[in-house]
């Protein structure tokens, strides 16, 4: 069973474009959430989506970022305009949709540079 | 609100030597608590987790954590520690199934020959 897989693992971006990271989950798991973490800190929460809806967005900027998470396909974070201060790494993680799951599967992660 | 507290962020130990990191939460609510590692540009590694039940438990690489109420911590320890732990681990609360995980800000471990 393939792990949470997210792509690209590098992305680099000049001020001002458009960042898109991609997020599939685990094979069965139905629940994403997104984290971002920023150097010398923990990871913060982002968004936490289920198929075509946002459950929780409480962690979102409220301008630039938005989140999406098809009913076919992976779950997509996009960044518009990108500034020096989005340069982190985007982790996603997945769980099941059972009642009382608990644990967050993690990927590898996007690590985001903008110059 | 929940929150959790990794004081200190960098611990050294000898190989062989036991490993303590120690983590304090504060939730209105039962909280569940985990602890994963991060190697070096990889993602995050469930290392144990705390629901309900049995106060101490056991997960992979030896590590284990002791879930006390009274002292609202969740310390991970190791009896002795192996170069292979050198990494960073995160300790996370969350109230529940599909419920978003709050984190620490980490402590880096590293272990000297």
């Amino acid at each position: 069973n393939a792990g949470v897989m997210q792509n690209p693992r590098h992305l680099v971006r000049r001020r001002g474009q458009e960042a898109r990271l991609r997020c599939s989950p685990m094979k069965g798991h139905s629940h994403v959430y997104w984290y971002r973490q920023l150097p010398e800190e923990g990871l913060k929460f982002m968004v936490y989506l289920q198929k075509e809806n946002i459950i929780d967005e409480s962690g979102m900027p409220k301008e630039r970022f938005s989140a999406e998470f098809p009913k076919e396909g992976p779950s997509i974070l996009r960044i518009q305009q990108v500034v020096r201060g989005d340069s982190a790494a985007y982790f996603c993680a997945s769980s099941p949709l059972l009642a009382g799951t608990d644990t967050q599967y993690f990927g590898p992660g996007t690590r985001l540079t903008v110059l | 609100a929940q929150s959790v507290t990794q004081l200190g962020s960098h611990v050294s130990v000898s190989e062989g030597a036991l490993v303590l990191l120690r983590c304090n939460y504060s939730s209105s609510v039962p909280p569940y608590l985990f602890w994963y590692v991060q190697y070096p540009n990889q993602g995050l590694q469930l290392l144990l987790k705390y629901t309900t039940g049995a106060t101490l438990v056991k997960g992979i690489n030896g590590f284990e954590a002791e879930f006390k109420k009274s002292e609202t911590s969740f310390h991970l320890t190791k009896p002795s520690a192996h170069m292979s732990d050198a990494a960073e681990y995160f300790c996370a609360l969350n109230t529940g199934a599909n419920s978003k995980l709050t984190f620490g800000k980490g402590i880096t471990l590293s272990v000297r020959p």
